[in-house]
C-alpha cells in the first residue's frame, strides 16, 4: 500500500533552517509529483511547492520563493523540504502528499526563541 | 491567485441527516486540457488531509458512496447522503487547476 513516512518534530530558533524528508513506499516513485504542505495553527491549509518526482523538476509558491527548496533523492524514494530564514509565523504541521491523493503524517516544526 | 471560499464555516448535523457544503472560486477552474481540477479533501481530529473526490465527482478509492460531488465553473458542492459519526472533520476544497494550489478555508461538520 502506498506510505509517506515524513521525519520527526522539530524546534528550530528564528532565522535558522530545517529540512524535513517524506521517505514513499507502495508505488513507483519517479512516477508521481510531491507536493508539500503546511498547516498553521488555526490557519487553512498552504501549499508551499512541488517536484516532479521523476525529472526534479520544481515549482513554488511565490510566498515561499527564495526561502523553500523541495528536492528528491529517487534511489531513495525520498523527498525532502528545506525551509530557510524561520520566523515564529513558520511555526506548523507541514505535510507531503504524493500529488494530493496519499499525504504523510505531518510534521509539526516549531520556530521560537 | 485563485481565492476559494468555502460556506457554512460550521454544519452541525443529526446523524443519518444530509450534509451540504459549498465552494466558490474567485475564477473557472476549467483547465486548458478541459479537465476541472477540483477536489475535497476531509481531515479528522488529529489526522493528516485524505482526499475523498477529486476532479469536481470522482470518488477516490475506498471513500464510501456516501459522499457525492457536484458542480461547474466556478461553483461546486460536496453532499454526504447520510451523516454517520465518523465523518466528523474539517472538510477542504482544493484547486489544482492553476499554479499555486489554493484551498478553501474549511468547513467544520459535527454531530448535533
Amino acid at each position: 500500500q502506498v506510505q509517506l513516512e515524513q521525519s520527526g518534530a522539530e524546534v528550530k530558533k528564528p532565522g535558522a533552517s530545517v529540512k524535513v524528508s517524506c521517505k514513499t513506499s507502495g508505488y513507483t516513485f519517479i512516477d508521481y509529483a510531491i507536493h508539500w504542505v503546511r498547516q498553521a495553527p488555526g490557519q487553512r491549509l498552504e501549499w508551499m511547492g512541488w517536484i516532479n518526482a521523476g525529472n526534479g523538476i520544481t515549482k513554488y509558491s511565490q510566498k515561499f520563493e527564495g526561502r523553500v527548496t523541495i528536492t528528491r533523492d529517487s534511489s531513495a524514494s525520498t523527498a525532502y523540504m528545506a525551509l530557510s530564514s524561520l520566523r515564529s509565523e513558520d511555526t506548523a504541521v507541514y505535510y507531503c502528499a504524493r500529488v494530493y491523493d496519499y499525504w504523510g503524517q505531518g510534521t509539526l516544526v516549531t520556530v521560537s526563541s | 491567485d485563485i481565492v476559494m471560499t468555502q460556506t457554512p464555516l460550521s454544519s452541525p448535523v443529526t446523524l443519518g441527516q444530509p450534509a451540504s457544503i459549498s465552494c466558490r472560486s474567485s475564477q473557472s477552474l476549467v483547465h486548458s486540457d478541459g479537465n476541472t481540477y477540483l477536489s475535497w479533501l476531509q481531515q479528522r481530529p488529529g489526522q493528516p488531509p485524505r482526499l475523498l473526490i477529486y476532479k469536481i465527482s470522482k470518488r477516490f478509492s475506498g471513500v464510501p458512496d456516501r459522499f457525492s460531488g457536484s458542480g461547474a465553473g466556478t461553483d461546486f458542492t460536496l453532499k454526504i447522503s447520510r451523516v454517520e459519526a465518523e465523518d466528523v472533520g474539517i472538510y477542504y476544497c482544493l484547486q489544482a487547476t492553476q499554479f499555486p494550489l489554493t484551498f478553501g478555508g474549511g468547513t467544520k461538520v459535527e454531530i448535533k
